[in-house]
This record gives C-alpha cells, structure tokens and sequence, in this order.
C-alpha cells in the first residue's frame, strides 16, 4: 500500500516571499503520479500542479514549481510570490495507475499567507 | 468549463436514517470516485466505479454504503443507516480516461449526522 506523509502540519509566509511545502511518499511501484491539492476555506479540491513519475524534469505552474526526487521519494511544492489567497490547506497526493487510477492523500499542511 | 456538481451542499440527518447523495460527473469521464473528509482529517478514498460496477473500495466503504450509477448521469452514494461518525464531507470525482489522470472534484456535500 502507498502512503504519504506530509510532516509540516502548518505554515505561515509574508505576502510576496517563497514557501516550501514538503512531502514524502512510500511506493514499490515505478509508474506513478504525484499531484498537489488546494482546498481553500470553501472546501473544494483544487488541482495545482502534477508530476509524472518518468518524467525526470520537475512540473511549474507559473508561481507554483515542484522539487522531484524520485530516488528519495520526495516531492516538494515551492509557491513562489505568494498572494492572500494562496491561503489553503494543500494536500499531495499520489496515483498509482494501475489501482484505478484513485488518489492517496497525505496529511495535508495548512499555508497562511501574512499581509 | 465543464464541472463536477454535487448536492445537496449540506445534508443534516439522524443518526440511523438513510441518506443519498448526488453527484453529476462531467459527462464524457469514465473513472468515478467518492472520497470523505472527516472534519480536520486527510482526504480517504471510499470507491472507485468504472464500466457501471465497483472497481476497487476501500475497508471504510462497508455494506453500509453503496454506490449506483442510475441513468448514465448521475452517481450516487447511499449510507443506509447513518452513525455519528459518518459526519464528514464527502467529496464525489471524476477522471476522463487511463490517459488523463487530472481528478475533477465536485465542491463536496458536508454531511452532519446528528
């Protein structure tokens, strides 16, 4: 079974800096993805931006860029520039797709972004 | 932009009455999912639904629950007989196919068992 462990539980960034996000996973498997959520107070899931495992270059989404390393089974999330409504819990999460292609998600870390 | 609904928005129930809740996937997806959010919790898979059966459920998923596809539309999650702990947010997903694996989410149904 996969799992995925998110071990900040809660940050907080001035409006316009740069915040980490981290996130490790644990799978035996090679061909996989890796997605990180937003859910802002209104609850909703958000897709932000999606890793696939063979792809060695790491995904960006304009402000948002991930760290990558399969080796290490790490995948960090950097929101660079962040703005008040980057304020959200973010979930990572992984997909293994021959398991129907159904989401694992860590424990999530909730981002507060400071005027 | 095509989007996953999902009502009602709020349902509050007694414990041990039966609920349904409604989701409309976007229409061309073929992968459906349920998942629940307990209060303050991580987001945990209860089903998977592909080519109008259950392809994967998890140990949460008992026979309490159910899931049906009725009409090539909707796609709905029953709990038979409610419990305290069933409060959650649930929230329904749709996927387009194997070769797009982005999760659509619908903005979830807050169910309070009370």
């Amino acid at each position: 079974a996969q799992t995925v462990t998110q071990s900040q539980p809660e940050m907080s960034v001035q409006e316009a800096e740069t915040v980490t996000l981290s996130c490790t996973y644990d799978t035996s498997e090679s061909n996989y993805y890796l997605f990180w959520y937003k859910q802002p107070p209104s609850r909703q899931m958000i897709l932000v931006i999606r890793q696939e495992a063979y792809k060695q270059q790491n995904a960006t989404e304009n402000r948002f860029s991930v760290n990558f390393q399969k080796a290490a089974k790490s995948f960090s999330l950097k929101i660079s520039d962040s703005q008040l409504g980057d304020t959200a819990m973010y979930f990572c999460a992984f997909m293994f797709k021959a398991a129907g292609n159904k989401l694992t998600f860590g424990g999530g870390t909730r981002v507060l972004v400071k005027p | 932009e095509p989007e996953v609904t999902q009502t009602p928005s709020h349902q509050v129930t007694q414990m041990g009455q039966e609920v349904i809740l409604r989701c409309v996937p976007i229409s061309n997806h073929l992968y459906f999912y349920w998942y629940r959010q307990i209060l303050g919790q991580k987001v945990e898979f209860l089903v998977s639904f592909y080519n109008n059966e259950i392809s994967e459920k998890s140990e949460i998923f008992d026979d309490q629950f159910s899931v049906e596809r009725p009409d090539g539309s909707n796609f709905t999650l029953k709990i038979r007989s409610t419990k305290l702990e069933d409060s959650a947010m649930y929230f329904c997903a749709s996927i387009p196919g194997t070769a797009n694996t982005e999760a659509f989410f619908g903005q979830g149904t807050r169910l309070t068992v009370v």
